[in-house]
C-alpha cells in the first residue's frame, strides 16, 4: 500500500536555525515527489518538486531512493516560514497521497 | 493565473441535510479531487475523478458521493450530513501528464450542527 510518513506533527525552531522536515514514503514504482505548504489563511500550494532539483524560498529537498526519504531542509529558518508542510508522493497519473503534515513554527 | 474555485468559503448545515460542495477549475485538467483536512489527520482523499463521469473512491468515501458532469466541475455531495463531517474540505485538480502537481481551491469550512 502507498504510504507517506511525516514523523513530526509539530516542529519549533528559532529564527536563523537550520530546519529539517522529515518525509518517508512507501510506494511502488517511481513516484514523483512534492512538498506543499499552507501559510495561515492561504490555500495549499506547491513548494517544490524533486524533479526540478531547485531551491525555493531557501528550501531544498533531496530524494534518497535507498532510504525512500524526501526530507525538506533550510539552513536558516525565517519567521515567515511558519506554516503547515505536507509531503506528497504522486503516481498513478497525477494522484497524490499526502502525509499527515508538519506544523513548523519559527520563533523570533 | 490558474484557478481552482470552491463555491463557498464557509457553510453551516443541519444534521440530516443534503449538502453540495462545488468546485470549478479553469486549467482543463483531467484529474479532480476532494480531500478533507482535519487537525492531526492531514489530508485524506474522499473521491477523485480522472475524466468526465468517471470517479473512484478514495480513502474515506463513506457518507459522500460525487458528480462530474463537465470537465471543469466536480461536486461533492453529503447525502445526509452528520456532525462528524464537520471539517475543512479541499478541492484540487491536476494533469495526468507533464507536471502533475495539484492545484488547490481555497477550501470550504463546513460545520454541521
Amino acid at each position: 500500500a502507498q504510504r507517506v510518513t511525516q514523523p513530526e506533527k509539530l516542529l519549533s525552531v528559532f529564527k536563523g536555525a537550520p530546519v529539517e522536515l522529515k518525509c518517508n514514503y512507501s510506494y511502488s514504482g517511481s513516484p514523483e515527489l512534492f512538498w506543499y505548504v499552507q501559510y495561515s489563511r492561504q490555500r495549499l500550494q506547491l513548494l517544490l518538486r524533486h524533479i526540478s532539483r531547485e531551491s525555493i524560498k531557501g528550501f531544498t529537498a533531496d530524494l534518497n531512493k535507498g532510504e525512500t526519504s524526501f526530507h525538506l531542509k533550510k539552513p536558516f529558518a525565517q519567521e515567515e516560514d511558519s506554516a503547515m508542510y505536507y509531503c506528497a508522493p504522486n503516481t498513478n497519473a497525477g494522484k497524490s497521497t499526502f502525509g499527515d503534515g508538519t506544523t513548523l513554527t519559527v520563533k523570533p | 493565473d490558474v484557478k481552482v474555485t470552491q463555491s463557498s468559503r464557509y457553510l453551516v448545515k443541519r444534521t440530516g441535510e443534503k449538502v453540495f460542495l462545488e468546485c470549478v477549475q479553469d486549467m482543463d485538467h483531467e484529474n479532480m479531487f476532494w480531500y478533507r483536512q482535519d487537525p492531526g489527520l492531514g489530508l485524506r482523499l474522499i473521491y477523485f475523478s480522472y475524466d468526465v463521469k468517471m470517479k473512484e473512491k478514495g480513502d474515506i468515501p463513506e457518507g459522500y458521493s460525487v458528480s462530474r458532469e463537465k470537465k471543469e466541475r466536480f461536486s461533492l455531495i453529503l447525502e445526509s450530513a452528520s456532525t462528524n463531517q464537520t471539517s475543512m474540505y479541499l478541492c484540487a485538480s491536476s494533469s495526468p501528464q507533464g507536471s502533475t502537481e495539484a492545484f488547490f481551491g481555497q477550501g470550504t469550512r463546513l460545520t454541521v450542527v
